[in-house]
């Protein structure tokens, strides 16, 4: 049964740091998405990551893939307070088509 | 063009009682999904419908749980009696398959279900 583990779970940072969740996985994977959730809305995804190596950016958010070590990182630059959601990893098994999601990393940034 | 939507956004019901949640994809979308999470845990799949048919419903948690997608357009999930553990946010889900591979699924908002 495929496990994702994301870490941390809560992160409360300042305006302006930086900072990075984690984002590990059990088995053999296509594809890996980072969504983000404000409270109430949809899921809203950032970055889908097909291959080994891959590096997306997208504002301050920047995530890669190790598929190698089954690990994912979603880094965050110069923090700003927008950026305060819930975010969640998501992989979908090889030959699959569904979602085994983390348990979501709530981010609050403080001015 | 619309996104998914899902109906109600927030349901309170009394254990017991029956709730039946409404879905409707990004229009042409086969695929269909309903996912749950529950008390801040991880959001869980529930099934899969591709059209009207269940392609996979390994995470649906018991039979009080009913899913169907009659004509293969909106689903509809319906809960019958609830529990309180039932209580959690749903989310459904849609993608289309373009003969090679499935897009990536777009989610609805969910809908908030507090059973009590």
């Amino acid at each position: 049964e495929l496990k994702v583990e994301q870490n941390p779970l809560f992160l409360s940072m300042q305006e302006g740091k930086n900072y990075t969740i984690y984002c590990n996985y059990s088995t053999t994977s296509d594809r890996l998405y980072w969504y983000r959730q404000d409270p109430g809305k949809s899921l809203e995804s950032l970055f889908v990551l097909l291959s080994n190596g891959a590096v997306k950016q997208e504002g301050r958010l920047m995530a890669s893939l190790d598929t190698k070590a089954r690990l994912s990182t979603l880094h965050i630059t110069a923090a700003v307070h927008d950026l305060s959601a819930t975010y969640f990893c998501a992989v979908v098994e090889t030959s699959g088509s569904r979602l085994t999601f983390g348990e979501g990393t709530q981010l609050t940034v403080n001015p | 063009e619309a996104g998914v939507t899902q109906f109600p956004s927030h349901s309170v019901i009394e254990k017991g009682q029956t709730v039946t949640l409404r879905c409707d994809p990004i229009s042409g979308h086969d695929n269909l999904y309903w996912y749950r999470r529950v008390m801040g845990k991880e959001i869980k799949f529930l099934l899969h419908f591709v059209k009207e048919s269940k392609q996979d419903e390994s995470g649906m948690p018991n039979n009080r749980f009913l899913a169907e997608r009659t004509g293969g357009t909106y689903s509809t999930l319906k809960v019958q009696p609830a529990e309180l553990e039932d209580s959690g946010v749903y989310f459904c889900a849609s993608s289309q398959w373009t003969g090679q591979a499935n897009t990536e699924a777009f989610f609805g908002q969910g809908t908030r279900l507090t059973v009590v």
